[in-house]
């Protein structure tokens, strides 16, 4: 199945840490596909977040953290700040679809 | 300043078409495979469709095949995106977006995304 689900909505307060999932199938990480993160601020284009399940841009601060297992994907925010309110997505590809899949997104609530 | 600047979205009658545009600037595109992503109003983002450096591989979302055509100019600078027998369910901004790599390979991330444009379909 080409799906990757991902919670709608998470939440945390400032200088707690959240985390959000990225489940997917055989046909996409569970076939050894590797998972991208990418954050969406209100109003503006997608920015890649982590790269290859687990690297960070230079720009991204180490607050931000990544991991794969499986056939699912995770990202960790510690230190939250209000800045890091966005939609965050999970990418990978997938052998059925012969192309990219992008999870539904998560937006993020600093409380 | 080094970006991906989309053009050519707007409103659109129920099956019809339109051509957007992609250019790069201040960067050459034609080493790198480019996509198009769209996202439907407070929708997440979907994957449309993928071409490689030469336009030897392009590769469509099951929801475009037919009706949609990627192709880029190396020598303008621009890759395209044909869309025809629009429907309701294609209003969205379009993002163009690179991948460091000549082929639109899975380990490589899309790297730099323009700021959209975007397509209305109404009557």
């Amino acid at each position: 199945q080409s799906v990757l689900t991902q919670p709608p909505s998470v939440s945390g307060a400032p200088g707690h840490r959240v985390t959000i999932s990225c489940t997917g199938s055989s046909s996409n990480i569970g076939a050894g596909y590797d998972v991208h993160w990418y954050q969406q601020l209100p109003g503006t284009a997608p920015k890649l977040l982590i790269f290859r399940n687990i690297n960070r841009p230079s720009w991204v601060p180490d607050r931000f953290s990544a991991s794969k297992s499986d056939t699912s994907a995770s990202l960790a925010i510690s230190d939250l700040q209000a800045d890091d309110e966005a939609d965050y997505y999970c990418q990978s590809y997938d052998k059925s679809l012969s192309g990219s899949l992008f999870g539904g997104g998560t937006r993020l609530t600093v409380l | 300043e080094v970006q991906l600047v989309e053009s050519g979205g707007g409103l659109v009658k129920p099956g019809g078409s339109l051509r957007l545009s992609c250019a790069g600037s201040g960067f050459d595109v034609s080493p790198n495979a480019m996509n198009w992503v769209r996202q439907a109003p407070g929708k997440g983002l979907e994957w449309v469709a993928s071409i490689s450096s030469s336009s030897s591989y392009l590769y469509y979302a099951p929801s475009v095949k037919g009706r949609f055509t990627i192709s880029r100019d190396n020598a303008k600078n621009l890759v395209y995106l044909q869309m025809n027998s629009l429907g309701a369910e294609d209003a969205a901004v379009y993002y163009c977006a690179r991948q460091e790599r000549e082929y639109a390979s899975p380990v490589v991330p899309f790297d730099m995304w323009g700021q959209g444009t975007m397509v209305t379909v109404s009557s």
